[in-house]
């Protein structure tokens, strides 16, 4: 148990709709993060979020739009996805940002229809 | 800008044996971290064994350890008495010591585990 929880852990949604990921840490930590995991790719990070702040943005398309309200918690809001965005999104959470180890949830499998 | 490269993209390994998982990566900087994360088919990434760049003592956590060559910028992975426990996906990462929110991971390598 990494303390890190994301929901839902699948979703099928259309290239219309609007939905939001969800991701939790109950480990104290200051530094929370997404990635994206295509198949056959490496893991690609999208966004950091330090202390509510966000600190990278790896040119993520507008479409994906971060939102950290407080420091235990981290959404992803999606909407007009395409089908190219279905992947395994990853959150994860470190002490900081600089911090040498982060600790990662379980995932979410979106399928962009 | 760095790069990680897994060169293996399958390795099997029967059931008590030792396999090596083989990582490189490409830095200009002198002061880093190198990780191993294990991605099992629950999707969750688990660190597995983490190496400071500038401790030359190769880090060892139960039965995995590595072997950490820097001048050559190789990063192994070994796995003693293999446990059907440690089929996953091995992605070995990078990360700069300063400012260093980035992981850059490489492509994985999948582990199969022979009983």
């Amino acid at each position: 148990e990494t303390g890190v929880t994301q929901t839902p852990r699948h979703l099928v949604m259309g290239m219309t709709n609007k939905k939001s990921l969800k991701c939790e840490q109950h480990l104290g930590h200051n530094a929370m993060y997404w990635y994206k995991q295509s198949a056959k790719k490496p893991l690609e990070l999208m966004f950091v979020y330090s202390l509510e702040e966000r600190v990278e943005n790896n040119s993520v398309p507008s479409r994906f739009s971060p939102e950290c309200p407080n420091s235990s918690h981290l959404f992803l809001h999606l909407h007009t996805l395409q089908p190219e965005d279905s992947a395994l999104y990853l959150c994860a959470s470190s002490p900081g940002p600089g911090a040498d180890t982060q600790y990662f949830g379980p995932g979410t499998r979106l399928t962009v229809l | 800008a760095q790069t990680v490269t897994q060169s293996q993209p399958e390795m099997s390994v029967q059931e008590a044996e030792t396999v090596t998982l083989s990582c490189t990566y490409d830095t200009s900087e002198s002061d880093y971290y190198l990780f191993w994360y294990k991605q099992p088919p629950s999707r969750q990434m688990i660190l597995v064994i983490r190496q400071e760049a500038y401790k030359q003592q190769n880090a060892t956590e139960n039965r995995f350890s590595v072997n950490f060559q820097k001048a050559a910028k190789s990063f192994s992975l070994k796995i003693s008495d293999s446990q059907l426990g440690d089929a996953a996906m091995y992605f070995c990462a990078y990360r700069r010591r300063e400012y260093g929110n980035k992981l850059v991971f490489g492509a994985g390598t999948i582990l199969r585990v022979k009983s």
